[in-house]
């Protein structure tokens, strides 16, 4: 079973760019999250999709952060404008049930905004 | 306060020894509880999850919940060098949404 995937791994870009990143979950998992990891802070919650709806975007900091799940397989998320204080390590991770045994990780999106 | 509260560290035990890594949660309505090792420039990786209070064992590992407490606590027993890594402990509340504590960084000494 693959696991799930995200790409591209390291993105540094500068600031006022646009940057996509893509997560593809675990065949058959219909939760979706997104997770964020800023130097030294813990991991924050950003979103939960079930199927390609949105269950809860309150981590989602502002509105330059655009999450899509269309058809309810991979997802993007969009940062645009990019600001410094963006650069950090993106999780993507998904679960099959909402009464979770736990997610399985991607291996991150390492994005630097300079 | 933190929603999740763990001790940075670091821990450091001997080979062999048991490590005890605890955590505190804020939300009484938590449900279920976690535990994830991250080894450095990699994604946590899921080892323990309990959802009653009392033990659950799984070779090495025992996860410990006391909701009454609200502390969650990990426990390694017979620490190899290979369990150097951070640990997080993770809470889902009752929407769905995990989050994690800062982690614990250990270290096992050969």
């Amino acid at each position: 079973e693959a696991g799930v995937t995200q790409f591209p791994s390291h993105s540094v870009i500068e600031k006022g760019q646009t940057v996509t990143l893509r997560c593809d979950p675990i065949s058959g998992h219909d939760n979706l999250y997104w997770y964020r990891r800023v130097m030294g802070k813990e991991i924050k919650f950003l979103l939960h999709f079930v199927k390609e709806s949105k269950q809860d975007e309150s981590g989602m900091p502002n509105n330059r952060f655009l999450a899509e799940r269309t058809g309810g397989t991979y997802s993007t998320l969009k940062v645009q404008p990019a600001e410094l204080e963006d650069s950090g390590v993106y999780f993507c991770a998904s679960s099959q049930d909402l009464e979770s045994r736990g997610y399985t990780f991607g291996s991150g999106t390492r994005l630097t905004v300079v | 306060q933190k929603e999740v509260e763990q001790n940075s560290g670091p821990l450091s035990v001997p080979e062999g020894a048991i490590a005890s890594l605890n955590c505190t949660y804020s939300d009484r309505g938590s449900q279920s509880f976690f535990w994830y090792r991250q080894y450095s420039g990699k994604s946590p990786e899921l080892i323990m999850f309990i959802y009653s209070n009392g033990d659950k064992e799984d070779g090495r590992f025992t996860a410990q919940l006391n909701k009454a407490s609200q502390y969650v606590s990990l426990l390694i027993r017979d620490s190899q060098p290979s369990d150097s890594a951070t640990y997080l402990c993770a809470v889902m509340g009752g929407g769905f949404k995990t989050i994690f504590g800062a982690g614990t960084r250990l270290f096992v000494k050969a």
